[in-house]
């Protein structure tokens, strides 16, 4: 199985910081990543899939990099809706697994 | 606008079977290059893969629930189920069902609101 380990599981930070989550995997998995966002109660959302597509409707503050075992997931000016907790998900191969999540609060 | 639904019983007995059905409106589970699947989250854990199934029935399983696990898809119903066999309390979490693109890139592109399933005597 394909581990992914994500960083930091937690972040504090402010509005309008610039923040990056980091997702690791442990084998070569191409650009086969997908981030989603998760609020509370609530289900995930994908924000970006291909490891740096932007899926239809997110806000551009939202971008992801990477190829191969180590992938980013920034948010260039965090607002008060993106409070919530991010997961990376690699879609390389079965069974599709996910890293154990980043959640990001308020400072 | 695709919608996916959760249905099936919120209480399960140790040792019985969960049962839950996924039910697709705004689009067809019929659609080439999407699986459907399920993914879980116990309370205050992370996502868990369950399975993903095509709408001609290939099925995929995480080695993890292998040996209790099976999916089905009714498309004349546009839907697709999860059964899980012998649960015990470590099963209690929320379920989603999801739709995966898998022509190209794979993501999960449509879930589920997720229903909580707890298994409890």
């Amino acid at each position: 199985d394909i581990q992914l380990t994500q960083s930091p599981p937690f972040l504090s930070a402010s509005v309008g910081d610039r923040v990056t989550i980091t997702c690791r995997a442990s084998q070569g998995i191409s650009s086969y990543l997908a981030w989603y966002q998760q609020k509370p109660g609530k289900a995930p959302e994908l924000l970006i899939y291909a490891a740096s597509t932007l899926q239809s409707g997110v806000p551009s503050r939202f971008s992801g990099s990477g190829s191969g075992t180590e992938f980013t997931l920034t948010i260039s000016s965090l607002q008060p809706e993106d409070f919530a907790t991010y997961y990376c998900q690699q879609v390389n191969s079965y069974p599709l697994t996910f890293g154990g999540g980043t959640k990001v609060e308020i400072k | 606008q695709l919608q996916l639904q959760e249905s099936g019983p919120g209480l399960v007995k140790p040792s019985e079977t969960l049962s839950l059905t996924c039910t697709v409106s705004g689009g067809s589970i019929s659609t080439s290059g999407y699986y459907w699947g399920w993914i879980r989250q116990p309370p205050g854990k992370g996502l868990e893969w369950i399975a993903d199934i095509s709408h001609s029935g290939s099925t995929y399983y995480n080695p993890s629930l292998k040996s209790r696990v099976t999916t089905s898809v009714d498309t004349s119903k546009n839907q697709f189920s999860l059964k899980l066999t012998s649960v015990t309390a470590a099963d209690t979490a929320v379920y989603y069902c999801a739709r995966r693109e898998v022509s190209v890139t794979g993501e999960n592109d449509y879930w589920g609101q997720g229903t909580q399933v707890t298994v409890s005597s």
